[in-house]
């Protein structure tokens, strides 16, 4: 399978913990973004790569959250000092190039913070 | 900002039944926009776009036009089946900011035999 993979998939921590998610996109897309999505929400964007440049960051990602790219192929996710407010599904899409496209996404990180 | 708002769920209707899902927008430019579908335990998966007005995407049997007078974008299907059930999201994008997406709250679907 050649899809966009997440792993793991659900993640349990205790508040004030860090936690760490894993993204590999379509070896070909050069983009990759970061969503989070909560219960009967859609999506929020949360950041995007273009290669290991990190280009653009949401105001929805606090000084508490970082996200790398750091060789342009898989990413990482982390959260330090979880909140409960973090509980979500964290998703990984990416896209081919340019303009206004598809996105790919993964299947998503569930976490959820006791 | 950009925003999307689709129509309340869940939507629950009888197999062969006709589907209407609406989606309007709110843009500061002139974006593409997308259905996007999340069947059970996986992942959104595109189901049809549209890049200019009044194009019409489709795909298995689902449709939309891009209207721009309207700002809408509203999903139709003439006859549902019980594996259309699913959470679709209505969602656009802007030319100018790089495939970054904005989606609407999502639509649950569920169809019975």
């Amino acid at each position: 399978d050649t899809g966009v993979s997440q792993n793991p998939r659900h993640k349990i921590t205790k508040r004030g913990q860090n936690v760490t998610f894993r993204c590999d996109p379509i070896s070909e897309h050069n983009r990759l973004y970061w969503y989070r999505q909560t219960l009967g929400q859609g999506p929020e964007f949360l950041t995007y790569f273009q290669n290991e440049a990190q280009l653009e960051k949401s105001r929805l990602l606090s000084d508490r959250f970082s996200a790398e790219r750091p060789k342009g192929s898989f990413s990482t996710l982390e959260i330090q000092r979880t909140e409960q407010g973090d509980s979500a599904m964290y998703l990984c899409a990416s896209s081919p190039g340019r303009g206004p496209g598809e996105l790919f996404f993964g299947e998503g990180s569930r976490l959820t913070v006791l | 900002g950009d925003s999307v708002t689709q129509m309340e769920g869940p939507v629950t209707l009888s197999e062969e039944a006709f589907l209407t899902i609406n989606c309007t927008y709110t843009a500061t430019g002139y974006p593409s926009l997308f259905w996007y579908v999340q069947y059970p335990g996986e992942g959104l998966q595109l189901l049809l776009k549209a890049t200019k007005a009044d194009d019409k995407g489709s795909n298995k049997g689902f449709e939309a036009t891009y209207r721009k007078e309207t700002t809408s974008f509203h999903l139709e299907k003439g006859s549902v089946q019980v594996s259309d059930s699913a959470v679709y999201f209505c969602a656009l994008s802007e030319n100018t900011n790089a495939g970054k997406s904005t989606f609407g709250d999502g639509t649950t679907l569920t169809v019975k035999p």
